[in-house]
């Protein structure tokens, strides 16, 4: 009840696609739902975060989709670059404890020129 | 600096031995947060602390684990009688606390030989 399910594990797009990653929660005490992108020998890094009482959010060519009634969430990236190139974590964030994040197993994006 | 940093950066130890890893947060923020990221995996969180609560080490995987944080700033993850197993990179965070972002550093990458 306390997972973070994402996926897929892996993804390889061309420049200029929509990659998008996917993420489902089954406890609704969740209530803040953050995206983390990390570099090969860095450490994770937020990316864009969304509330439950908005269905979408976009911050430049990261947008993500929140549905809900579903208790599923995902990232976009358009017009993707090489250098979008990285691992991207979903994590949610329980209503009892805001100081607390747990993360899905993260997704790993290549984008070739 | 002003982010989060971590060392060593790279430790290699022999099974059996303990080891201490150190994270030092940036100045101000009162939560610093472990997590484990073993080879193509997501974050394991570990354990978290607040302020002068009292740390939340509900992630920690066995007794061999422990941390301190020391006057609310520095804090030194300890691994005892290491295991092939502890191999992964150690990601230390710290925020201001609730939704404030987590700031990561690059990590320890432990290798148990």
């Amino acid at each position: 009840q306390q997972q973070v399910k994402q996926s897929p594990q892996s993804l390889i797009v061309q420049k200029g696609g929509i990659p998008i990653i996917n993420c489902a929660y089954e406890n609704t005490a969740f209530d803040y739902f953050p995206w983390y992108q990390q570099f090969p020998g860095k450490g994770p890094a937020l990316l864009i975060a969304i509330r439950p009482d908005v269905s979408e959010k976009k911050e430049g060519r990261f947008t993500i989709s929140f549905n809900k009634s579903a208790k599923q969430f995902s990232l976009h990236i358009m017009d993707s670059q090489p250098g979008d190139s990285a691992t991207y974590f979903c994590a949610a964030s329980p209503n009892w404890n805001t100081d607390k994040l747990i993360f899905g197993t993260g997704t790993r994006l290549q984008v070739f020129p | 600096g002003a982010g989060v940093s971590q060392s060593p950066s790279n430790k290699v130890t022999e099974k059996g031995k303990d080891v201490e890893l150190r994270c030092d947060p940036i100045s101000g923020h009162t939560a610093l947060y472990w997590y484990r990221q073993s080879l193509g995996q997501g974050l394991e969180f570990l354990i978290y602390f607040q302020g002068n609560s009292a740390p939340d080490k509900s992630g920690l995987p066995s007794d061999r684990f422990s941390a301190e944080r020391t006057g609310g700033s520095v804090s030194t993850l300890t691994i005892q009688r290491t295991q092939q197993e502890d191999s992964a990179v150690y990601l230390c965070a710290s925020s201001l606390g609730g939704r404030q972002p987590q700031h990561f550093g690059d990590g320890t990458r432990l290798s148990i030989l």
